[in-house]
């Protein structure tokens, strides 16, 4: 079935330092690319997604990048700041028929003032 | 803030039980998930709608049940309730022309 691996499941940097998050996923119909933001007590929120048509995309301290060759694609956050910290969720969708997540398994990002 | 609530919040209950859990959405989005969040597994679908009385099995659907009858309402259900079930549960949404789920606040289910 669809898979979705995500590493590390944690990650710790000193505050101002760049955080690589990454995933691999196995359906080769995906074809949309989200992360997702979870603070303590929440639920998960979408912070940056891609598309298959594209291999970068970035907003502010954060990029994505997606090789659909590998089934590879990564988060990027740039000058990492405390509020960072929280568990960030790398999903795989098909954006037809059933339109089904599937997440990873979260990595706990702590930025270190 | 996309409108998705879930109710109850918090629920304790016994081994053996039924347990339903209520995802209401007020955004008239055709797509509905319930996941489960556990420590070391990430959020796992456990059953999607795709529609009105159209829905189908995730990957931990053992053990649970769900129903829509109407757009805005998917219930989780399970039927007798067992340690292992323990979890926090999420209702997630999206429709077109939006790809992007939104969840809900979760609701924590502990069976004792």
């Amino acid at each position: 079935g669809e898979n979705v691996e995500q590493h590390p499941s944690t990650l710790s940097v000193q505050e101002g330092d760049s955080a690589v998050i990454k995933c691999t996923y196995s359906d080769s119909a995906s074809n949309y690319f989200p992360w997702y933001k979870q603070e303590l007590g929440k639920g998960p929120q979408l912070i940056i997604d891609i598309r298959s048509n594209v291999g970068e995309k970035k907003d502010q301290r954060i990029a994505v990048t997606l090789n659909k060759t590998a089934k590879h694609f990564s988060l990027h956050i740039t000058e990492t700041q405390p509020e960072d910290s929280a568990v960030y969720f790398c999903a795989a969708s098909a954006t037809s028929g059933t339109y089904k997540y599937i997440f990873g398994t979260g990595t706990r990002l702590k930025v270190l003032a | 803030d996309a409108g998705i609530t879930q109710s109850p919040r918090h629920k304790v209950t016994e081994t053996g039980t039924p347990v339903t859990l209520r995802c209401h959405q007020t955004e008239n989005h055709r797509y509905m998930y319930w996941y489960r969040q556990d420590p070391g597994h990430g959020l796992r679908l456990i059953h999607y709608s795709y529609g009105v009385k159209d829905t189908d099995k995730g990957e931990v659907s053992d053990g649970y049940s769900v129903s829509r009858s109407k757009t805005e309402d998917f219930l989780l259900t399970l039927e007798s309730a067992t340690s292992s079930q323990t979890s926090v549960y999420f209702c997630a949404i999206t429709g077109a022309p939006s790809t992007e789920a939104f969840f809900g606040q979760g609701t924590r289910l502990t069976v004792v």
